[in-house]
């Protein structure tokens, strides 16, 4: 298995609460993404980071924002969490961010916005 | 622009008996496809990828894939379906440079006795 630990596997928090979750690799791997789950819609890509200090934003970036300052931690934030998102949280890495390259993913965070 | 479209929800087989999952993708160039499993709970494990080489694929787990450009489809199969592979099987396709995928909506794969 990838290198791959997201904390906390579980989160219950309050509407208008910061949440922060963290995605930490091993494998020194270039490019990271966030994703979250919801039935009936796949994985959507939330937003992505092609390097150190480098991220761009994905399909449903609204209500988040990212950091990357060291190649294998990267957070996803929160701001003023909403019961919108609730969802469930993937972390993935891929080597070279090309469109044929393989994305190994993380367990999974669970997020509940009460 | 790139799309996936898995078309059926929910599939049900028993167990021993052959499993086909179909997706049809769309892409305005040559698409990197691959197929994701995800068991309850679990995160994703990648099953197979194609990438414009052998368009039969083997993956792991007695699975495979077809990729059919006249058809735009990437069916999974596999001959006969065991109770671990109960689980929800996710068709992908690659897009653009920055390794960005997009997910089709998922098919929970039921496996009776």
């Amino acid at each position: 298995d990838a290198g791959i630990t997201q904390s906390p596997r579980h989160k219950v928090t309050e509407t208008g609460t910061p949440v922060t979750l963290r995605c930490h690799q091993t494998e020194n791997h270039r490019y990271m993404y966030w994703y979250r789950q919801d039935p009936g819609h796949g994985l959507r890509l939330i937003h992505y980071s092609y390097g150190v200090k480098d991220t761009d934003k994905g399909e449903v970036s609204d209500g988040y924002s990212v950091s990357r300052s060291k190649t294998e931690d990267f957070l996803l934030t929160l701001e003023s969490a909403t019961s919108s998102q609730t969802s469930v949280y993937f972390c993935a890495i891929s080597e070279s961010g090309e469109r044929t390259d393989t994305q190994y993913f993380g367990p999974g965070t669970r997020l509940t916005v009460l | 622009a790139q799309s996936v479209t898995q078309l059926d929800s929910h599939v049900s087989v028993s167990e021993g008996t052959p499993v086909l999952l179909r997706c049809n993708y769309s892409s305005s160039y040559s698409p990197s496809l691959f197929w994701y499993v995800q068991h309850p709970n679990k995160g994703l494990q990648l099953l197979l990828k194609y990438t414009s080489a052998a368009t039969l694929v083997k993956g792991i787990n007695g699975f495979e894939a077809e990729f059919k450009k006249s058809e735009t489809s990437f069916h999974l199969t596999k001959p006969s379906a065991h109770m671990s592979d109960a689980a929800e099987y996710f068709c992908v396709v690659g897009s653009g440079n920055t390794g960005k995928l997009i997910f089709g909506q998922g098919t929970t794969l039921q496996v009776k006795p």
